[in-house]
């Protein structure tokens, strides 16, 4: 069983709607909470992080924990053709604070 | 923010040569650095831990004697692909986290080296 487990995609969705990203993760031990974007051909850049049960908000990006059902959730709002990428979850737990394990990532595709 | 350099960004090299990577921490000290490797279309695969003042801690299936890491200070490690062959053409990319303002950021990544062996 993987560690995070991320659909794949493609997502897609039309310009100025919200986008959803989930992530399932399956050590109850995790302890932060990360999303990244990738571009094509790009390194990923982080975007937010989450530690605590509920929502994080940061501009048109929103993560959402819940560490009861090990998921965790990323939204955005007004997606743009820009956000076109694929968005990477990952976690890392108590037992080696240092070691982040990444999901496979899904793509997400905005129709203009 | 914490900024982390790779270099080179891509590399072509015969079959049999050995490449290096280099990845600097620019404004913050990393004891710590990891090494990835990604396929086309596929996710990131963690190929090492870098320690810096001693030795890598390799994953499964990586073979440290083709993959030497080298951390000798607390600002760059770097990654030797020796003996290159064609199915080592990857994106080989670096990440470290600022840890000294003891809180827990994410990792910031390398922009990456494109190695294409031919």
């Amino acid at each position: 069983q993987k560690e995070v487990e991320q659909n794949s995609g493609p997502l897609s969705v039309p310009e100025g709607a919200i986008a959803s990203l989930n992530c399932t993760y399956s050590d109850r031990v995790s302890q932060s909470f990360f999303w990244y974007r990738q571009y094509s051909g790009k390194s990923p850049e982080l975007i937010m992080s989450i530690y605590s049960n509920g929502d994080k908000e940061d501009g048109r990006f929103t993560a959402q924990l819940n560490k009861a059902s090990q998921y965790v959730s990323l939204l955005i709002r007004d997606s743009q053709p820009s956000d076109s990428a694929t968005y990477l979850c990952a976690v890392n737990t108590l037992y080696n604070f240092n070691k982040f394990y990444f999901g496979s990532g899904t793509k997400l595709n905005v129709k203009p | 923010g914490a900024v982390v350099s790779q270099h080179p960004s891509w590399v072509i090299c015969k079959s049999g040569t050995s490449v290096k990577i280099e990845c600097r921490s620019l404004d913050f000290q990393a004891t710590t650095m990891f090494w990835y490797r990604q396929f086309p279309k596929q996710s990131l695969m963690l190929m090492a831990t870098s320690n810096e003042g001693s030795k890598a801690t390799y994953e499964q299936g990586v073979e440290k004697d083709k993959f030497l890491i080298n951390h000798a200070s607390l600002t760059l490690s770097t990654l030797t692909v020796t003996s290159a062959h064609p199915e080592d053409s990857s994106f080989y990319i670096c990440s470290a986290r600022d840890t000294g303002t003891g809180r827990n950021y994410g990792y910031t990544f390398g922009s990456g080296t494109r190695l294409t062996v031919v």
